[in-house]
């Protein structure tokens, strides 16, 4: 079936380091696909998300591109700040699969 | 979040009673889902629904049912429950699921 694999965490970083996590996906067909945020205490919101290949979603600083030939949707931003420490899912909408999630601290 | 509630936000119960979490939307949307939420695991989903009275099973649908009613609600039922359904609970809607989900803020289960 379908699935998802994220880097395992936690991620710690000094403010203004540059961030990837990496995601790799297996799907059939054409997947769309999620980066998803969690902040203490709160429920998931929609970060970018990209529909076919070689799209690039992007939001708030972070990027992330389909890249169907090694299947992966890398999330990227080049200066963390300490509002970015949450929690980072991979999802793609093929049997509405996330990521097990990967926690990103940033200290100042 | 905006368009999207749960009920109730924190809920304790006792190992065999069963347990009814309620998910409300106000944007119309045709999709409606639940997950829950453990440590190791990510999301999984548990049911979803694509219309009123049409559900379907996801890949943690054992020991809990759904129904829909209405476009609005969607409600997720532990006929049983079981510590092992201690779990946080998210409900998420869409309006087509190449444009991904709204989530709820949860509502945390604990079965004692």
């Amino acid at each position: 079936g379908d699935s998802v694999t994220q880097m395992e965490g936690p991620v710690t970083l000094s403010e203004e380091a540059f961030l990837t996590i990496n995601c790799t996906y297996t799907a059939t067909g054409y997947p769309s696909l999620f980066w998803y945020v969690q902040y203490p205490g709160e429920g998931l919101q929609l970060l970018l998300k990209a529909t076919k290949a070689d799209d690039k979603g992007s939001n708030k600083g972070f990027e992330a591109t389909y890249r169907k030939e090694t299947t992966s949707f890398h999330l990227e931003k080049g200066s963390v700040q300490v509002s970015d420490s949450a929690v980072y899912f991979c999802a793609l909408n093929n049997d509405m699969r996330f990521g097990a999630g990967t926690r990103l601290t940033v200290k100042p | 979040d905006a368009g999207i509630t749960q009920s109730p936000r924190h809920k304790v119960t006792e190992t065999g009673t069963p347990v009814t979490l309620r998910c409300h939307q106000t944007e119309n949307h045709r999709y409606m889902y639940w997950y829950r939420q453990d440590p190791g695991h990510g999301l999984r989903l548990i049911h979803y629904s694509y219309g009123v009275k049409d559900t379907d099973k996801g890949e943690v649908s054992d020991g809990y049912s759904v129904s829909r009613s209405k476009t609005e609600d969607f409600l997720l039922t532990l006929e049983s429950a079981t510590s092992s359904q201690t779990s946080v609970y998210f409900c998420a809607i869409s309006d087509r699921v190449e444009n991904g989900y709204t989530f709820g803020s949860g509502t945390r289960l604990t079965v004692v």
